[in-house]
């Protein structure tokens, strides 16, 4: 199965900031089937990203992601206190699907 | 509003035996593959289970086979996973979610319900 690495573990910014989430897969993802999810405090993920680059309903623009093969990027442009939050990257292109362990964005 | 409410979790000891279940509204169940995931706090987000629109396909990760069986209800909007045998590694939070594509399989998930918690332990 496909094993992803997302870092750093644990990213440290203030609001305002412009965040870089890396996701690294141990094998090329079919088709930049690769999605990103963020969850809350208490709360259940939430998709962000679909296909590496698509935006779910609802997400807002400052949220966008790229890459393709192994390497893929979450970019968070400019924090809101909302988005302080862990994210995960999921890819979905071959069976089993699996999820990266986790980034956690934390206020500075 | 899309709306997915599990139910049925709690503490079991190892070896026995628990139903979730996964309340749908909002949307057109019957047109949706549905999905069981799990997290905990070790080992992460798990997908578990999937099972086709109409019920007539299930997949399963390696490590529940044989001993979890997801089913689905259309007439009332509502997914189960029937848990066996379980095991102390079962212990995690159970969400369902919904497939992110109508009237196909995707496998990625949108929206996912709050969770259940699963507890195995003697």
């Amino acid at each position: 199965e496909i094993v992803l690495t997302q870092s750093p573990g644990t990213l440290s910014l203030s609001p305002g900031e412009r965040a870089s989430l890396s996701c690294r897969a141990s094998q090329s993802v079919t088709s930049t089937y690769l999605a990103w999810y963020q969850q809350r405090p208490g709360q259940a993920p939430r998709l962000l990203i679909y296909g590496a680059s698509s935006r779910a309903t609802g997400i807002p623009d400052r949220f966008s992601g790229s890459g393709s093969g192994t390497d893929f990027t979450l970019t968070i442009s400019r924090l809101e206190p909302e988005d302080f939050a862990v994210y995960f990257c999921q890819q979905y292109g071959s069976s089993p699907s699996t999820f990266g362990q986790g980034t956690k964005v934390e206020i500075k | 509003e899309v709306q997915l409410v599990e139910s049925g979790g709690g503490l079991v000891q190892p070896g026995g035996s628990l139903r979730l279940s996964c309340a749908a509204s909002g949307f057109t169940f019957s047109s949706y593959w549905m999905h069981w995931v799990r997290q905990t706090p070790g080992k992460g987000l798990l997908w578990v289970s999937r099972i086709h629109s109409d019920g007539s396909s299930t997949s399963y990760a390696d490590s529940v086979k044989g001993r979890f069986t997801i089913s689905r209800d259309n007439a009332k909007s509502t997914l189960y996973l029937q848990m066996n045998s379980l095991r102390a590694e079962d212990t995690a939070v159970y969400y369902c979610a919904r497939d992110g594509r109508y009237n196909w399989n995707s496998n990625w998930f949108d929206p996912w319900g709050q969770g259940t918690l699963v507890t195995v332990s003697s």
